[in-house]
């Protein structure tokens, strides 16, 4: 079973930042916070992790609590391209380790 | 940008028939992967992959699955005798050592 709680579906301004909340309060230590969107029927296309410290990158932003147990992805000019489902999985993320997704959250962009 | 291939794109097969799924991951990849999405379902993990064995599997990857990689560069899934419920997407996914996960884009796998 996934090991995150995210909300079904959100909705979001074109043009406006678009912030999309995840549960992970059993994450251990050497765990990441990864987050993956899939768009339409598309491959699942990997947007951005980190294991406590906040990550920036060219697709979005990552906040991680202090105590680990949720973070926040940030998409801070969304685009009608940006409607997917997004994931947030925790992880070693090494070698053979498997992703294990959720229902993720349906991120719809209105024009 | 390197990525991953799949062949074919649409696959429509009947009930009881063989079919195989190709990828080609990323070349330096070391790390492969299959995952299944039924429609309207989440992504599900069926196998993984390394060094020519497989690392873990589902309990969906029964003895009707099988993967292989005959060669550098292909990666494959093998299903004996489809079922009506192995009708879903299919992707292939790679890895480098660590790090994130690169998916194809899918084989769409209907079975009748």
């Amino acid at each position: 079973d996934a090991k995150t709680t995210q909300p079904t579906s959100m909705d979001c301004a074109e043009g406006r930042a678009a912030n999309l909340p995840c549960n992970h309060s059993t994450i251990s230590g050497n765990e990441y916070v990864y987050w993956y969107r899939q768009i339409h029927s598309q491959g699942p296309q990997y947007i951005i992790h980190g294991l406590k410290n906040n990550e920036t990158n060219e697709m979005a932003s990552l906040i991680i609590t202090e105590d680990r147990k949720s973070s926040t992805l940030i998409l801070p000019h969304a685009t009608l391209r940006d409607t997917a489902v997004y994931y947030c999985i925790v992880t070693e993320g090494r070698g053979a380790q498997k992703l294990v997704f959720g229902q993720g959250t349906r991120l719809t962009i209105n024009p | 940008e390197p990525e991953v291939t799949q062949t074919p794109s649409h696959q429509v097969t009947q009930m009881g028939q063989e079919v195989i799924l190709r990828c080609v991951p990323i070349s330096n990849h070391l790390y492969f992967y299959w995952y299944r999405q039924i429609l309207g379902q989440k992504v599900e993990f069926l196998v993984s992959f390394y060094n020519n064995e497989i690392s873990e599997k589902s309990e969906i990857f029964d003895d009707q699955f099988s993967v292989e990689r005959p060669d550098g560069s292909n990666f494959t899934l093998k299903i004996r005798s489809t079922k009506l419920e192995d009708s879903a997407m299919y992707f292939c996914a790679s890895l480098e050592q660590r790090g994130e996960q690169f998916f194809g884009p899918g084989t769409r796998l209907t079975v009748l």
